[in-house]
């Protein structure tokens, strides 16, 4: 069974420019929680989506967005980039119905703002 | 302040040793405790996953909850070099899939 893939891997944008991430599932999950990697602030939550629905959002601000697809592949968008945006962003997905904790993390994608 | 604290080492210790990971967490309605290992490169992969206080064994680790104390902490024994990597607590107050993690400890099991 294929795991979670995020695209692109790596990523060097400048201040002011947008970016979007795509992570796409394991096969049947509909669960997608985005994470943003940062060596002083560990793992932060950013926001999860379910069946195309934003269940819960982390204290991040409106600069940050997402979307979910029909077939359960998720988009993030950051605006108007700050320095303070590179970071690695994680992506988990779990199975519904599955205990909590069950999510299966890809390898993230790799931003920085120059 | 943090709602999750972490030591983030880093850890060195010989092969065979015991190691402890602790951490703390301030939000007394914290119910699910969960331990990731993460290797260079890769995103986290779950280790180990407890519901509120007491221990759980799954092999080499140990997971254990203090919830009077808001103090959990992951034991690994014999300890290998391949278990080299950063270990990060995270726990969650409902069923819902919002997660509050710690900032990791890097390990290093010397051979």
């Amino acid at each position: 069974k294929a795991g979670v893939t995020q695209t692109p891997r790596y990523l060097i944008k400048t201040r002011g420019q947008q970016v979007t991430l795509s992570c796409s599932p394991i096969s049947g999950h509909r669960s997608v929680s985005w994470y943003q990697q940062t060596p002083g602030q560990g793992l932060q939550f950013l926001f999860e989506y379910f069946s195309e629905t934003q269940r819960n959002k982390g204290n991040f601000p409106g600069r940050f967005s997402g979307r979910q697809f029909s077939n359960s592949r998720s988009e993030m968008n950051v605006s108007t980039l700050e320095l303070g945006d590179s970071a690695l962003y994680l992506c988990a997905s779990s199975f519904p119905g599955q205990g909590l904790g069950e999510q299966f993390f890809g390898p993230g994608t790799r931003l920085t703002v120059l | 302040q943090k709602e999750v604290e972490q030591d983030p080492g880093p850890l060195s210790v010989p092969e065979g040793a015991i190691v402890s990971l602790n951490c703390t967490y301030s939000n007394s309605a914290f119910q699910y405790f969960m331990w990731y290992r993460q290797y260079s490169r890769k995103g986290p992969e779950l280790l180990m996953y407890t519901y509120s206080s007491g221990n759980k064994e799954d092999g080499r680790f140990t997971a254990q909850v203090d919830k009077s104390s808001k103090y959990i902490s992951l034991f690994i024994r014999d300890s290998q070099p391949s278990d080299s990597a950063t270990y990060l607590c995270a726990m969650s107050a409902s069923s819902g899939n919002q997660f509050y993690f710690g900032t990791g400890t890097s390990l290093t099991v010397i051979p």
